[in-house]
């Protein structure tokens, strides 16, 4: 089956700088990658996403790249906020399977 | 976009009880809703996928006697953890696509809190 991996667990930015996950997947049939943002007890939002047909994906400060060649995504945050804060999970999905990456601690320091 | 309903938000138990979780799918049909489930600081880690009519597929080491998923009308499926231990105690989440677009977006339910005592 899928396996998704993402990293970094944690990662600490200054307010304005950007910050970038990287996730990567091991089912060449995965077509469909979103990025949820979760905070604490709350359900995940989506945020971006991206089929597999497209190289990148662009919505205002967010971003998000896919190779599918190396199988692997990222996901860019510009000009990042302390709202930006949460825990960020990358899935890679496939034929009604959605495999969820282990998530990503964002804190953004003011 | 699609609203998933789920409840209750948050439920303490003792040991050995049972406890229900609903998701309610409000404005889609949902053929088919995934049932996560996240411990602290991990990520969603799917128990199952249920399928209207017919039963559900578990996940290798999730036991389908515990948790008991029913998914008997388009519009609810629900999770019952039935003789629940302290740990079992999780944030249980479903999630459905919405059928009517290209199946892939999953909407999320707001979760449940389980604390078994």
């Amino acid at each position: 089956g899928e396996n998704v991996e993402q990293h970094p667990s944690t990662l600490s930015v200054q307010e304005g700088d950007s910050a970038v996950i990287k996730c990567t997947y091991s089912d060449s049939a995965s077509n469909y990658f979103p990025w949820y943002k979760q905070e604490l007890g709350k359900r995940p939002q989506l945020i971006i996403d991206i089929r597999s047909n497209v190289g990148e994906k662009k919505d205002q400060r967010i971003a998000v790249t896919l190779n599918k060649t190396a199988k692997h995504f990222s996901l860019h945050i510009t000009e990042t906020q302390p709202e930006d804060s949460a825990v960020y999970f990358c899935a890679a999905y496939n034929n009604n399977d959605m495999r969820f990456g282990a998530g990503t601690r964002l804190t953004v320091k003011p | 976009g699609a609203v998933v309903s789920q409840h209750p938000s948050w439920v303490i138990c003792k040991s050995g009880t049972s406890v229900k979780i609903e998701c309610r799918s409000l404005d889609f049909q949902a053929t088919t809703m995934f049932w996560y489930r996240q411990f602290p600081k991990q990520s969603l880690m799917l128990m199952a996928t249920s399928n209207e009519g017919s039963k559900a597929t578990y996940e290798q080491g999730v036991e389908k006697d515990k948790f008991l998923i029913n998914h008997a009308s388009l519009t609810l499926s629900t999770l019952t953890v039935t003789s629940a231990h302290p740990e079992d105690s999780s944030f249980y989440i479903c999630s459905a696509p919405d059928s009517r677009g290209t199946n892939e977006k999953l909407f999320f339910g707001s979760g449940t809190q389980l604390s078994v005592l």
